[in-house]
């Protein structure tokens, strides 16, 4: 089957760097994403990696080596508003390519 | 309105007894979801549904069952609700059309069976 690490917590300072990493073991791998979920409300689509590299869109990034079974999601310039739980997932061949996700990790932003 | 619309948002039931959540989308996205949360844990795919024809179990089906009744409408059943079941529970979907393959979900609806 397939697992996901990701850590449980990490806590950051506001506008500092913060890099949250996901290794996984799965079949057939097509791509990694990750979600944003505020407590209490509905994860959000932040990013995609289908391809080794870094895909940026404004503070946020997402890297992934298909080699390595591993990405990271960073944030930059954190604003308390991005404390939030962060999962990554992976779309496999198992499930016919629905989504895995991880436990999540959930940043708080300090001030 | 929002996209992704789920009924019930919250629902206390008893044990032993049949509930319905209901979930109906105006995106126009073939593929729907529902997954289960539980508190400290990610999201856990119940069942999956690429057409209204095409129904998938997923990770944790035991215990549930699913009826696409329309493109835009996905609902999910407990035919005998344990308190295990107690979870938050999110509908999604997503178009196969998209090279990101992101999916979208609804507000979730807080189940609790005593």
């Amino acid at each position: 089957g397939q697992s996901l690490e990701q850590p449980s917590e990490v806590t950051a300072v506001e506008g500092a760097i913060v890099q949250i990493n996901c290794t996984y073991q799965t079949s057939g791998f097509y791509g990694l994403s990750w979600y944003q979920q505020h407590d209490g409300g509905a994860p959000t689509f932040l990013s995609y990696n289908a391809l080794d590299g870094l895909e940026e869109t404004g503070r946020f990034s997402s890297f992934l080596s298909r080699s390595d079974s591993y990405g990271y999601l960073l944030l930059q310039e954190l604003q308390m508003k991005d404390s939030a739980s962060y999962f990554c997932a992976v779309r496999d061949l198992t499930g016919r390519r629905a989504l895995t996700f991880g436990s999540g990790t959930r940043l708080q932003v300090q001030p | 309105d929002a996209d992704v619309t789920q009924t019930p948002r919250n629902r206390i039931t008893k044990t032993g007894k049949r509930i319905m959540l209901e979930c109906s989308q105006t995106k126009g996205h073939d593929r729907m979801y529902w997954y289960r949360q539980d508190p400290g844990l990610g999201l856990r795919l119940i069942y999956y549904s690429f057409d209204v024809k095409d129904i998938n179990k997923g990770e944790i089906s035991d215990g549930y069952s699913v009826s696409r009744q329309a493109q835009a409408k996905f609902s999910l059943s407990l035919e005998s609700a344990i308190p295990n079941q107690t979870a938050l529970y999110f509908c999604a979907t997503s178009a196969w059309t998209s090279g990101r393959h992101e999916q979208y979900f609804g507000p979730g609806t807080r189940l609790t069976v005593t």
